[in-house]
């Protein structure tokens, strides 16, 4: 039921890219994402809903493919304030559920 | 300012004690959820209410307990029943009409049984 992240960890220099990947084994209804900082609370960053609407972060961009129920980040020209753990959050079904299921996270580092 | 208190910061208790956990929003928000992380495990729900006087068990509910008295107010308390308590709690909440979507988080609490 928790839907699996990959990588679990990936290490980038400033200004490269990274691709981090949600997976389920259950029809999805949206995607949230979420970066958490060490000893901080998560941070909203974008949803992806079932029909294509995608709401969120200005500089960091998503996909969803509602038929393979993948989601996917893209974390362009990476900046070191984009370090942390990022999870995917999954609404399962038709919506309202009001309740998510989230993976395990993506350990996240940026080195100047 | 708005947003989710959650107290104290850091928590020691003695195995066999009965602890709670205090979580207060003032987002106005119906919808108030518990996460307990655990390194390497992401965020798991322990319990969520949707509307006062009422909630529903997460996915990891056994051994713990939860109210909903006042919308603002969603204590968790951790009994004696749970078998590994030392982790970090994550109190959550979110407007539940149409078009809100993100879950605003607390600090955390940081509870160590010994």
């Amino acid at each position: 039921q928790q839907p699996v992240q990959s990588p679990q960890a990936v290490i980038l220099r400033e200004g490269e890219d990274a691709v981090i990947n949600c997976s389920s084994s259950k029809a999805l209804y949206s995607v949230h994402w979420y970066r958490q900082k060490h000893g901080e609370a998560p941070v909203f960053l974008m949803i992806l809903l079932k029909g294509g609407e995608q709401k969120g972060h200005e500089k960091i961009s998503a996909s969803f493919n509602e038929k393979k129920q993948q989601s996917s980040l893209y974390l362009t020209a990476s900046q070191l304030s984009y370090s942390g753990t990022y999870f995917c959050g999954t609404e399962e079904g038709s919506g309202g559920s009001e309740k998510l299921v989230f993976g395990k996270g993506t350990k996240l580092t940026v080195n100047p | 300012d708005g947003g989710i208190t959650q107290s104290p910061k850091y928590l020691f208790r003695k195995e066999g004690q009965n602890v709670t956990l205090s979580c207060e929003q003032n987002l106005n928000h119906d919808a108030m959820y518990w996460y307990r992380q655990d390194p390497g495990q992401g965020l798991r729900l322990i319990y969520y209410s949707q509307i006062v006087n009422d909630f529903q068990k997460g996915d990891i509910a056994e051994g713990y307990s939860v109210s909903r008295e006042k919308k603002e107010s969603f204590p968790l308390t951790v009994t004696s029943a749970q078998k590994n308590p030392t982790a970090f709690y994550l109190c959550a909440s979110k407007g539940v009409q149409v078009g809100a979507d993100e879950q605003y988080f607390g600090p955390g609490t940081r509870l160590t049984v010994t």
